[in-house]
């Protein structure tokens, strides 16, 4: 079974501009969640997806957004880009709602100059 | 969700067992125990959860006291694989979504 996929791997932007990432779930999986890790504030949650629909979504600006399509994949996207938005972009699939277990893909790694 | 506590970092010899303690003494009666680590530069990686009975799975064993108010995860040979940094999340299981609040973990290096 395919694990959780990410594409880009790497990305360098500019300030300034907007930056879209896309995220591939385990086959059969329904829930996407988004998450930051920066040196500085460690791993922190963005948003969450099931079923199209947004469930959660944590402390970030708006520039912040995300979708989910019908297959289950998931983009998200950052408008604006600040320095400050350097960092690894996580995405984590599982199979529901209220899933034990949580699948992690190898992230995206933004640079912002 | 209750915050967690754990030591910022810990070594341990390969072959021998890894302790790695978690204090969570704010843990509600419906909080689930859940460990994950991340090995440097991959994605985290979920290794063991538990509400109040110790459990054990092919990686790892949790044991949890009666009060549930800390927890140790075991890994039992640790290898150099096993060198990453371990995290420690307390969370309600339920139908309030996936979110998981990630501390800063103990980073536990693994030494031949």
């Amino acid at each position: 079974k395919a694990g959780v996929t990410q594409t880009p791997r790497y990305l360098i932007k500019t300030r300034g501009q907007q930056v879209t990432l896309s995220c591939s779930p385990i086959s059969g999986h329904r829930s996407v969640s988004w998450y930051q890790q920066t040196p500085g504030q460690g791993l922190q949650f963005l948003f969450e997806y099931f079923s199209e629909t947004q469930r959660n979504k944590g402390n970030f600006p708006g520039r912040f957004s995300g979708r989910q399509f019908s297959n289950s994949r998931s983009e998200m996207n950052v408008s604006t880009l600040e320095l400050g938005d350097s960092a690894l972009y996580l995405c984590a699939s599982s199979w529901g709602t209220a899933s034990y277990e949580q699948y992690f893909g190898p992230g995206t790694r933004l640079t912002v100059t | 969700d209750a915050k967690t506590t754990q030591p910022p970092s810990m070594d341990c010899a390969e072959g021998r067992a890894a302790n790695l303690p978690c204090n969570h003494s704010t843990i509600s009666g419906n909080e689930y125990v859940y460990w994950y680590r991340q090995i440097h530069s991959q994605g985290p990686q979920y290794i063991i959860h538990g509400l109040k009975n110790n459990e054990t799975n092919e990686m790892a064993s949790l044991i949890i006291t009666e009060d549930r108010k800390s927890s140790t995860l075991i890994l039992p040979h640790a290898t150099l694989r096993d060198t990453a940094v371990y995290y420690c999340i307390v969370r309600v299981q339920g139908n309030a979504g996936n979110m998981l609040t990630f501390g800063g973990g103990t980073r536990l290096m693994v030494k031949p």
